[in-house]
């Protein structure tokens, strides 16, 4: 079965730097997907990305998927504390009924 | 304002009692999902529905069940059998089985067993 690997795990960044995020596929990707969740709550949709080497970006947040379509990654440019959360990369399980999803990457924005 | 709803944001429970845990969206999406979430597990999936009167088990079905009769609704009952299930229970929808990753989520039900 396909295995989403989120690195790292948890991350702390002072506010103004940089980060990235790192999601590795086992398998293939046809469809890579950013959420994020402050703790406690529902997961907001950030972007989606399909095509190898397709880049989106949203504010200050951008995502890349690979060309070969098994890696995909976040970056997020000077940090704001509002960046503060979870952030969970999916792709569609074996069947394309579900979303499969990483463990996630917990980050905290020191002001 | 469309969304979903879940309901109870908090339930305590007794071992050995079964718990119903509500869903009820107004997007007019057609399907529908539940997700489990551990401390560093992320989620994994429990049920999903792509059609009313009809759903599916996903990765982790056992000890759980679930109805479909009506579009906007889809509750997750974590039955006696459920052996650990204390945890963060999550609902999200989508337009239709073409669009399983935009998900919307419910903002989650935490059930604690005492």
């Amino acid at each position: 079965s396909q295995e989403l690997e989120q690195s790292p795990q948890s991350l702390i960044v002072q506010e103004g730097k940089n980060l990235t995020i790192n999601c590795t596929s086992s398998k293939t990707l046809y469809g890579l997907y950013w959420y994020k969740q402050k703790y406690g709550e529902g997961l907001i949709f950030l972007m989606m990305l399909q095509k190898g080497g397709e880049e989106k970006s949203h504010e200050k947040i951008t995502a890349k998927l690979d060309e070969k379509k098994q890696q995909s990654s976040l970056h997020i440019t000077a940090s704001q504390p509002s960046h503060a959360g979870i952030y969970l990369c999916g792709a569609d399980n074996q069947a394309g009924t579900a979303l499969i999803f990483g463990k996630g990457t917990t980050l905290s924005v020191s002001s | 304002d469309g969304g979903i709803t879940q309901s109870p944001k908090y339930l305590f429970r007794k071992e050995g009692q079964n718990v119903t845990l509500s869903c009820e969206q107004n997007l007019n999406h057609d399907a529908m999902y539940w997700y489990r979430q551990d401390p560093g597990q992320g989620l994994r999936l429990i049920y999903y529905s792509q059609i009313v009167n009809d759903f599916q088990k996903g990765d982790i079905a056992e000890g759980y069940s679930v109805s479909r009769e009506k579009k906007e609704s889809f509750p997750l009952t974590v039955t006696s059998a459920q052996k650990n299930p204390t945890a963060f229970y999550l609902c999200a929808s989508s337009i239709d089985q073409a669009y399983t990753g935009e998900l919307f989520f419910g903002e989650g039900s935490r059930l604690t067993v005492l």
